[in-house]
């Protein structure tokens, strides 16, 4: 079965500066690769995903994510953070069931 | 446009307590549903999943049940509450059998039960 891990649990980054979370994953084939995004006590919204193709994926808000099949890595990027990119952000993939998998997820603070 | 709905938004529950947290979805036909548990400080784990009416697959064993009266109705559910059912329940869909698919996630319900 796959899974995912993200290794930081929590990330405290200056508004304007980089951002990366990193994620990976284990499965025997090329997964589908997921990032989520959740505010505080709402849901989770897709920021970008990965099927197949160019290995660098852009989504919303600015993100993007890097598919790297050597290092089984899905590593989320933003070159500059806005406070309101303080969230909790969930790496996830699926194996082409009904079900996908989530890590533990990765929160991010915005310090002004 | 597809929307999900799920309510109530927030539950205070003694513990023994029956629970019902509904999910609808709209602007689709014939989705998968999800139930997804998000327990403080750690993350999500599915619950129960639907790939049609009265078709209901549990991943863990637990105090929940779910159920699928209709197409885009799902229904999570616990006939006596314990302490460790408290969480944010997150109701979710996609489209077709391939979860390559993007799950959409409903706005979930935070349950606290006392």
């Amino acid at each position: 079965a796959q899974s995912v891990t993200q290794p930081d649990i929590h990330i405290t980054v200056s508004e304007g500066a980089s951002l990366e979370l990193r994620c990976n994953y284990s499965y025997g084939a090329t997964p589908y690769l997921f990032w989520y995004v959740q505010s505080p006590g709402q849901g989770l919204q897709l920021l970008l995903k990965y099927f197949s193709g160019d290995t660098l994926v852009q989504g919303i808000k600015g993100f993007e994510a890097e598919f790297k099949r050597s290092q089984s890595s899905f590593n989320l990027r933003k070159p500059s953070v806005h406070w309101s990119d303080a969230a909790e952000y969930f790496c996830a993939v699926g194996a082409g069931d009904y079900k996908l998998s989530f890590g533990a997820g990765t929160t991010v603070t915005v310090r002004a | 446009s597809q929307t999900i709905h799920q309510w109530p938004a927030t539950l205070v529950q003694p513990v023994g307590s029956p629970l019902s947290l509904e999910c609808t979805v709209e602007g689709t036909s014939n989705p998968n549903l999800y139930w997804y548990r998000q327990a403080a400080g750690r993350g999500l784990q599915l619950l129960f999943y639907s790939v049609g009416i009265g078709q209901i697959s549990s991943e863990v064993p637990q105090n929940l049940s779910a159920s699928r009266p209709q197409d885009r109705q799902f229904i999570l559910s616990s006939k006596k509450l314990l302490l460790s059912d408290s969480g944010f329940y997150l109701c979710a869909w996609n489209r077709g059998i391939d979860s390559g698919n993007t799950i959409y996630f409903g706005e979930g319900s935070w349950l606290t039960v006392v």
